[in-house]
């Protein structure tokens, strides 16, 4: 499986945007960008996902490279419940259905 | 709620004891997933089953068996518990056998002792 980077954990503050970043620089033409993250207590739960294209649903926007090598998570205006794991995902269209988690981003946002 | 159930929440057991962890997937869900969630290797696939079939497997433990039912629930039972089995337990499930989203239970948190 394709590998991911992430940075440890990012900070910010509530009712700002907040830009998780992800690289890929392995990622083959047939990958898709899949997030999810796990809020306290929680499993993990599906955020978002993309090909080529920027997507955006009613959770957050995924950014993509245009070399696919580096993606964006973007949470327009950050709440405290957003404070989780994030977890930057690459998913094979003719692989295997499990999702191979990394360590993700560790999100705090602060009042 | 991500309509997947997982049962027991919580289980303490001894070292060397059986336990049986239980999923019910969302309504109409043909695949169940199992993961591990330890402190020091994170989130980790276990195995998966379609329509009662088993489908891939990943880092699961010989101790450790699973199966899914004709009513589509699965149990993941634990064999001859060790310390670091001491983990989350999360089942996820999914429509089919697409690259689909998957949806997570609760998980069930275990402690060997």
């Amino acid at each position: 499986d394709a590998k991911t980077t992430q940075p440890n954990s990012m900070e910010s503050n509530e009712e700002e945007p907040v830009h998780l970043p992800c690289n890929h620089s392995t990622i083959s033409g047939t990958d898709y960008i899949h997030w999810y993250r796990q809020l306290p207590s929680q499993g993990p739960e599906y955020v978002i996902h993309g090909l080529t294209s920027n997507v955006n649903n009613r959770m957050a926007s995924l950014a993509i490279a245009e070399d696919r090598k580096s993606s964006t998570l973007i949470l327009h205006r950050a709440t405290l419940r957003d404070a989780a794991v994030y977890y930057c995902i690459l998913r094979d269209l003719q692989g295997a259905q499990k999702l191979v988690f990394g360590q993700g981003t560790r999100l705090t946002i602060n009042p | 709620d991500s309509g997947v159930t997982q049962t027991p929440k919580h289980l303490i057991t001894a070292t060397g004891q059986r336990v049986t962890l239980r999923c019910s997937p969302r309504s109409g869900d043909l695949s169940v997933y199992w993961y591990q969630q330890s402190l020091d290797q994170g989130l980790q696939f276990l195995i998966q089953y379609y329509n009662g079939e088993e489908r891939a497997k990943g880092n699961i433990l010989e101790r450790f068996s699973a199966q899914q039912f004709p009513d589509l629930h699965s149990e993941l039972n634990l064999s001859s518990l060790e310390l670091g089995d001491s983990a989350l337990y999360f089942c996820a499930s999914s429509g089919g056998l697409a690259q689909e989203t998957q949806y997570f239970g609760p998980g069930t948190r275990l402690l060997v002792l």
